[in-house]
């Protein structure tokens, strides 16, 4: 099956700085990318997604680029707020017809 | 649209007990999918159901199953419960499946005694 490697685990980041996660996949036939965004105590949110036939989208302070070739994925936030504190996962969806989601990296941006 | 729900939001139980848990997709949505968040293993798909019938399945044992109803609502099931199944199980909705945006409801938080 498809595997999904996310890292860093954890990241810290003072406040208006940028922060960047980069994710990892291993079937070639994946072609949806999603991004959630999974604050303490409540419910992944999508945040950004991007399709195998784009190579970056952005969304205001969010972008997300992929690369095809290398078979990666990263998600850029830029000037970092506090509220953007929380866990961010990527997730791959392909041949196989199932989401296999990274293992998270917690995000702390320090005021 | 109201959001997606999951009933009951926390249980306890014991091992060997069995457990069923309920999820209501958002209005219009026929695709419902359930993930097991664990602190060890991420979010790791268990299965997937679209106009009541399992159209992809995690590697997950057979004492986790589900259904689908008429509705769209969706229940699953765990028997012979183990302390490695305490987790949180959350569902998620979207209109027809595949790469269609899922939306999560807030999840379960089952503990195995």
């Amino acid at each position: 099956g498809e595997n999904v490697e996310q890292h860093p685990s954890t990241l810290s980041v003072q406040e208006g700085d940028s922060a960047v996660i980069k994710c990892t996949y291993s079937d070639s036939a994946s072609n949806y990318f999603p991004w959630y965004k999974q604050e303490l105590g409540k419910r992944p949110q999508l945040i950004i997604d991007i399709r195998s036939n784009v190579g970056e989208k952005k969304d205001q302070r969010i972008a997300v680029t992929l690369n095809k070739t290398a078979k990666h994925f990263s998600l850029h936030i830029t000037e970092t707020q506090p509220e953007d504190s929380a866990v961010y996962f990527c997730a791959a969806y392909g041949n196989f017809n199932k989401f296999y989601f990274g293992s998270g990296t917690k995000l702390n941006v320090k005021p | 649209k109201a959001g997606v729900t999951q009933t009951p939001r926390y249980l306890i139980k014991t091992r060997g007990q069995q457990v069923t848990l309920s999820c209501s997709p958002i209005s219009g949505h026929r695709s419902v999918s359930w993930y097991q968040q664990t602190p060890g293993q991420g979010l790791q798909f268990l299965f997937e159901y679209f106009s009541e019938t399992q159209r992809n399945k995690g590697n997950f044992p057979g004492r986790f199953s589900g259904r689908q109803f008429s509705n769209s609502r969706s229940e699953m099931n765990v028997s012979t419960l183990e302390l490695g199944d305490s987790a949180l199980y959350l569902c998620a909705s979207s209109l027809e499946g595949e790469t269609d945006t899922q939306y999560f409801g807030p999840g379960t938080r089952l503990t195995v005694l």
